[in-house]
């Protein structure tokens, strides 16, 4: 596609329910970043991708959160018994090659909202 | 931890007005990005700094890189309403991949 696209754009849910946010990154680029940006907040970096391995979770705030992603396609976030702290923008990110010395291009995001 | 500090968070101002932003991250750093985002939108890419003295400018808004002084100004000369938005820097850590970004300035330009 022309740009990196998620989906959904919103996501309500109930506590303690799971979610799969879904990105599909710009064909071709090999790296795939999640971040998560709260109200009012800067973004924070969650997982990054090389390919359909992950280098670095390090930024999974629980273990309720677990992301994959398909080769170099398609990437999933998964939050499991969601809690309302989790209620964010999940913003999703692509680049040609691993490292940011390529620039990154970010999709609209996923607002979540727990109730 | 590599720390990013912005200010101001938020700014109003009125068209044809000059003003700065300030980005001051906390360890040592040579790529440092600038981002816009509209309310509901993506964030969009305006600047990449790499070295020291770097100075970038795109129409009415100029970025630059001290890293010896770990600071990034964003400069705004003759504000413009379509300028509004909210604008982050993000500081490239030694993994060179994971970027750390600032809270963000939501930038008002009032007519």
């Amino acid at each position: 596609g022309a740009g990196v696209s998620q989906s959904p754009s919103n996501k309500v849910t109930e506590k303690g329910k799971d979610v799969e946010l879904r990105c599909d990154p710009i064909s071709g680029h090999t790296a795939l970043y999640w971040y998560r940006q709260r109200l009012g907040q800067g973004l924070e970096f969650l997982i990054y991708f090389q390919g359909n391995s992950a280098p670095d979770k390090s930024g999974l705030p629980s273990d309720r959160f677990s992301a994959e992603r398909t080769g170099e396609s398609v990437s999933t976030l998964t939050i499991q018994r969601t809690q309302q702290e989790d209620s964010a923008v999940y913003l999703c990110a692509s680049s040609l090659f691993g490292g940011m010395n390529t620039e990154a291009f970010f999709g609209q995001g996923t607002r979540l909202t727990v109730v | 931890e590599l720390k990013v500090e912005q200010n101001p968070l938020f700014l109003s101002m009125q068209e044809g007005k000059n003003y700065t932003i300030y980005c001051n991250y906390s360890t040592t750093s040579d790529r440092l990005y600038w981002y816009r985002q509209d309310p509901g939108k993506s964030l969009e890419s305006l600047f990449v700094l790499l070295s020291n003295g770097a100075v970038k400018q795109e129409g009415r808004l100029m970025a630059s890189l001290d890293t010896k002084a770990r600071l990034s100004t964003l400069h705004i000369t003759a504000a413009v309403h379509d300028l509004s938005a909210t604008y982050f820097c993000a500081v490239g850590g030694g993994s060179n991949y994971k970027l750390t970004f600032g809270k963000g300035t939501l930038l008002t330009v009032n007519p």
